[in-house]
């Protein structure tokens, strides 16, 4: 079936860096403009980033711009987040999704990072 | 802070009928359509309706959505309790130029 599997969260400093994937199965991978999607405790969804399909667009939300950088590896069915200078409101569990006809649709079931000294 | 208003909380007795109400603007729900989410906490958000009042194979008909110049709505009737969840609307905002996210609602099952 369709399904999405993020992996990387952990506990990091602040000004530190950590780098998210996330595993694609099920699906034409190469045929999707795929996103990152984070939750902070408490707090509700923020887009963080997205990526077309090819790898050749990509944008950031502005909390994120110049620190974070989203890629992709069709060849492999992999996403990636690389996330440098960390702060501590970029804790939150990150979720990858699939942008499909107008919906994120699948989620994955998300990675925690934790930003603290 | 999300630039899609959405009440903090709604709630009803089993059986009974909730509307939760997404507020934007001309930038975002003014000129793009809306998807709706159910999140679990702990779990992957689920999509319940996509431009506007579309459901995803799989998504019962108590499920269903609106949208009216920049304002959207979500419907969900026959209420149970495995409908206690977060709500959220989305929608692209090109002002941002980025996709952004309601507020969240959380509904109650009295």
């Amino acid at each position: 079936q369709v399904q999405l599997v993020e992996s990387g969260g952990g506990v990091v400093q602040p000004g530190m860096s950590l780098t998210l994937a996330c595993a694609a199965s099920g699906f034409t991978f190469s045929g999707y403009g795929m996103h990152w999607v984070r939750q902070a405790p408490g707090k509700g969804l923020e887009w963080v980033a997205v990526i077309a399909f090819d790898g050749t667009y990509k944008n950031y939300a502005d909390p994120v711009k110049g620190r974070f950088t989203i890629s992709r590896d069709n060849s492999n069915n992999m996403l990636y987040l690389q996330m440098s200078n960390l702060r501590a409101e970029d804790t939150a569990v990150y979720y990858c999704a699939r942008w499909d006809s107008s919906r994120y649709d699948p989620w994955g079931q998300g990675t925690l990072v934790t930003v603290s000294s | 802070q999300s630039v899609l208003t959405q009440p903090p909380s709604v709630s009803a007795a089993p059986g009974q009928k909730v509307t939760i109400s997404c507020s934007g603007g001309s930038s975002n729900i003014g000129d793009f359509s809306v998807s709706w989410y159910q999140h679990l906490p702990g779990t992957a958000p689920k999509v319940l309706i996509y431009e506007n009042n579309k459901r995803p194979s799989g998504i019962p008909d108590r499920f269903s959505g609106s949208k009216s110049g920049t304002s959207a709505t979500l419907g969900i009737t026959g209420l149970q309790t495995g409908d206690e969840a977060d709500y959220y609307c989305g929608t692209w905002n090109s002002n941002l130029n980025a996709h952004v996210f309601g507020t969240g609602t959380k509904v109650t099952v009295l």
